[in-house]
C-alpha cells in the first residue's frame, strides 16, 4: 500500500528542546517529500525535498531527504511554544502533483 | 491577498440534504484538490484536476461529485450527506512541478447529523 508513516504520533517537550519528526514512505518512485505545519487552519508550506542528502534550512527549522532509506526528518531547535502545531509529512509521486499526506505528528511546546 | 478561498467556513446538514463547498484559486495554478481531515487520518484526496476541464478521483470518492467550472473555480459536491463525511474539507491549489507544493483553502468544517 502507499502510505506515508510519521513518527512519534505526538510528542511534549519544553520550550529550548530540540526535537526530531521522523517521516517514511514506501514506494521509491516519487517527485519529491513535502512538509507542511498545521496550526488552528489550513497547512502551511515548509520544505520541499527532491535530493537526497542535501539539507533545506529555514531559521530553527531543518530537514534532509534519504532516498535509499525511504525517509526524512524535520528538526527543530531551540523550540518555542509558537512550534506548536501538527507537522505533516507528503509524498508527491509527480502524478498530476497528488500529494499522499502522513498522519501527522501533534507537537506541543510547554513553558 | 492571493491565494485559495473556500466558502463556506462552517456548516451543519442534516443527514440526506445536499450542499455544495466553493473553492477558488486566483494564483493562475492549473491543479485543484479536495482533501478532507479526520482525527487520526491525515489529510485523504477526494478528488482532483489536473488541469482546467479534467477531473479524476482520489483515495475516498464516494459519496461525492466534483466540477472544475473554470481555471479558477472547483467545486466539491455532496449530494446526500451521510454521519460519515462529517469532517474538515480542504481544497488547495498547486502548479504542478513548482517548488512550493500545495496552496491551501482555510477550510471548512462540515457537520453531518
Amino acid at each position: 500500500e502507499d502510505k506515508v508513516v510519521q513518527s512519534p504520533l505526538s510528542l511534549v517537550v519544553h520550550e529550548g528542546d530540540t526535537v526530531t519528526l521522523n517521516c517514511s514512505y514506501e514506494v521509491t518512485n516519487f517527485r519529491s517529500l513535502l512538509w507542511y505545519k498545521q496550526e488552528k487552519k489550513a497547512p502551511t508550506f515548509l520544505f520541499m525535498l527532491t535530493s537526497s542528502g542535501i539539507e533545506k534550512k529555514s531559521g530553527r527549522l531543518s530537514s534532509i531527504l534519504d532516498k535509499k532509506e525511504l525517509s526524512s526528518i524535520l528538526n527543530i531547535t531551540a523550540t518555542q511554544t509558537g512550534d506548536s502545531a501538527i507537522y505533516l509529512c507528503a509524498r508527491d509521486t509527480g502524478t498530476a502533483s497528488k500529494l499522499t499526506f502522513g498522519t501527522g505528528t501533534r507537537l506541543q511546546v510547554t513553558l | 491577498n492571493a491565494g485559495v478561498t473556500q466558502t463556506p467556513k462552517f456548516q451543519v446538514l442534516k443527514t440526506g440534504q445536499s450542499m455544495t463547498l466553493q473553492c477558488a484559486q486566483d494564483m493562475n495554478h492549473n491543479s485543484m484538490y479536495w482533501y478532507r481531515q479526520d482525527p487520526g487520518m491525515g489529510l485523504r484526496l477526494i478528488y482532483y484536476s489536473a488541469s482546467e476541464g479534467t477531473t479524476d478521483k482520489g483515495e475516498v470518492p464516494n459519496g461525492y461529485n466534483v466540477s472544475r467550472l473554470n481555471k479558477r473555480e472547483f467545486s466539491l459536491r455532496l449530494e446526500s450527506a451521510a454521519p460519515s463525511q462529517t469532517s474538515v474539507y480542504f481544497c488547495a491549489s498547486s502548479e504542478p512541478r513548482g517548488p512550493y507544493g500545495y496552496t491551501f483553502g482555510s477550510g471548512t468544517r462540515l457537520t453531518v447529523v
